[in-house]
């Protein structure tokens, strides 16, 4: 099936850092949404983005629709603690048809605290 | 205001037994969507709702699995003669649907099924 290659896999985060993370697929997709989830929750909505080159921003998170429109990339500035846990990036091929449909999913990549 | 709900949050099974997971969208949200997540993995997409219908069901994994939405809101999931293989988290999602050119997709805290 389809694939989303997201990275890191895991990282370790100190407080005030800014983090990167990012999902390539061989595939086009016309939506791109990242998610965060906590353990024991379902994913919570952070960005939605819609047009190949669109930069948008959620508070302290950045994110883009790559123009190629086979990447997205999230950046968090000024990491504090609650951002830890595990980002997911999804998004819907542009084949599918249509502006609704299922989503697919990177494999998430893990914020923890630096020890 | 109420987001998606899912019932129960945990289901303990026995091998060969069925079970009923139970979603409650986002109230006027047209559009709705079960995934399943394995541990350390993505939610993997199941099966879609447009209105009472299914308009993609492709996820499905065999005919063991099936769906329904008879009025439009609520949506049941069902499994048949359960294996240990099935145990996962059961995610739901809503979205506004077709009136909507964004798929902004919302979820519910999942049903954690245990098929022992």
């Amino acid at each position: 099936g389809q694939q989303l290659n997201q990275s890191p896999q895991s990282m370790f985060i100190q407080e005030g850092e800014d983090v990167s993370m990012n999902c390539t697929s061989s595939s086009i997709f016309n939506t791109w949404l990242w998610y965060k989830q906590d353990p024991g929750e379902g994913p919570v909505l952070l960005i939605a983005l819609y047009k190949a080159g669109e930069l948008t921003s959620n508070g302290r998170l950045t994110a883009q629709f790559g123009i190629t429109r086979k990447d997205s990339f999230l950046n968090i500035s000024a990491s504090i603690p609650s951002d830890v846990g595990i980002y997911f990036c999804a998004g819907q091929l542009a084949d599918y048809g249509g502006s609704q449909g299922n989503l697919i999913f990177g494999k998430g990549t893990k914020l923890s605290v630096k020890p | 205001g109420a987001g998606v709900s899912q019932t129960p949050s945990n289901k303990v099974t026995e091998k060969g037994k069925y079970v009923e997971l139970r979603c409650d969208p986002i109230s006027g949200h047209t559009a709705l969507y079960w995934y399943r997540q394995s541990l350390g993995q993505g939610p993997e997409f199941l099966i879609y709702f447009q209105g009472t219908g299914a308009a993609d069901d492709s996820g499905l994994p065999n005919d063991r699995f099936f769906a329904v939405r008879p009025e439009g809101s609520v949506s049941t999931l069902k499994i048949q003669r359960t294996e240990r293989g099935d145990s996962a988290v059961y995610l739901c999602a809503s979205s506004p649907g077709s009136q909507s050119t964004y798929n902004e997709q919302f979820f519910g805290p999942g049903t954690r099924l245990t098929v022992l």
